[in-house]
């Protein structure tokens, strides 16, 4: 079955530093998530993307957030000056159809930033 | 301003029984509601999505049914296995775009 993969598993990276996370959703997925989970604390919805533009996104994802698909099959997270409080669990996801096709989505297995 | 609530945090069961896993949420104008798996150190597999105009889905030993009017959803787990061990999280979809607003999940461990 189809999966999304995320790269690396774990990042460790120093405070103000800038950071990209990787995935590679399921190839005929036409919308993007990126989600994130403090440890110990509920998922959190970051950011959709869909036809190359941002179509959604929460308090969360600051100026600090941006979001890319470089090419054809890639979707990055980047974050530009990362703080401590950054440091979370980073959840990819994506769908064929969007939110509202009653559709699920399907997530990669996360990345693990960890901010020192 | 959506939220959404689990019990219980953590359960606890032999092999064999069946259970009720619940998920409360404070606005009743949703579009859907998902309930997932989540693995230690793994992603989200989506288990059930329920329509807003639909009362119960099911897969296989899993039953989630919907009270919209209520704010309720409860995921009935039959005859469980230590492999259904994993934490537990509902999502709710408004229909004014919140995306997806999670639950903090329940826990669940199945003894053998």
């Amino acid at each position: 079955e189809p999966e999304v993969t995320q790269t690396p598993s774990h990042q460790v990276t120093q405070m103000g530093q800038e950071v990209i996370l990787r995935c590679v959703p399921i190839s005929n997925h036409l919308y993007f998530y990126w989600y994130r989970q403090i440890l110990g604390q509920k998922v959190e919805f970051l950011v959709s993307f869909y036809n190359n533009e941002i179509s959604e996104k929460s308090e969360i994802f600051d100026d600090q957030f941006s979001v890319e698909r470089p090419d054809g099959s890639n979707f990055t997270l980047k974050i530009r000056s990362t703080k401590l409080e950054d440091s979370a669990m980073y959840f990819c996801a994506s769908s064929d159809l969007g939110h509202y096709s009653n559709q699920p989505q399907h997530f990669g297995d996360g990345t693990r930033l960890s901010i020192l | 301003k959506q939220e959404v609530t689990q019990i219980p945090a953590a359960l606890s069961v032999p092999e064999g029984e069946n259970l009720v896993l619940n998920c409360s949420f404070t606005d009743s104008a949703i579009y859907n509601l998902q309930w997932f798996r989540q693995d230690p150190g793994k992603g989200l597999t989506s288990l059930l999505l329920i329509q807003s105009s639909q009362r119960e889905q099911t897969s296989g030993r899993l039953n989630a049914s919907l009270d919209k009017s209520s704010g309720r959803s409860t995921l009935y787990i039959a005859a469980s296995q230590p492999g259904d061990s994993a934490t537990y999280l509902c999502a709710v979809l408004s229909h004014y775009g919140q995306n997806f607003v999670f639950g903090p999940g329940t826990r669940l461990s199945v003894l053998p």
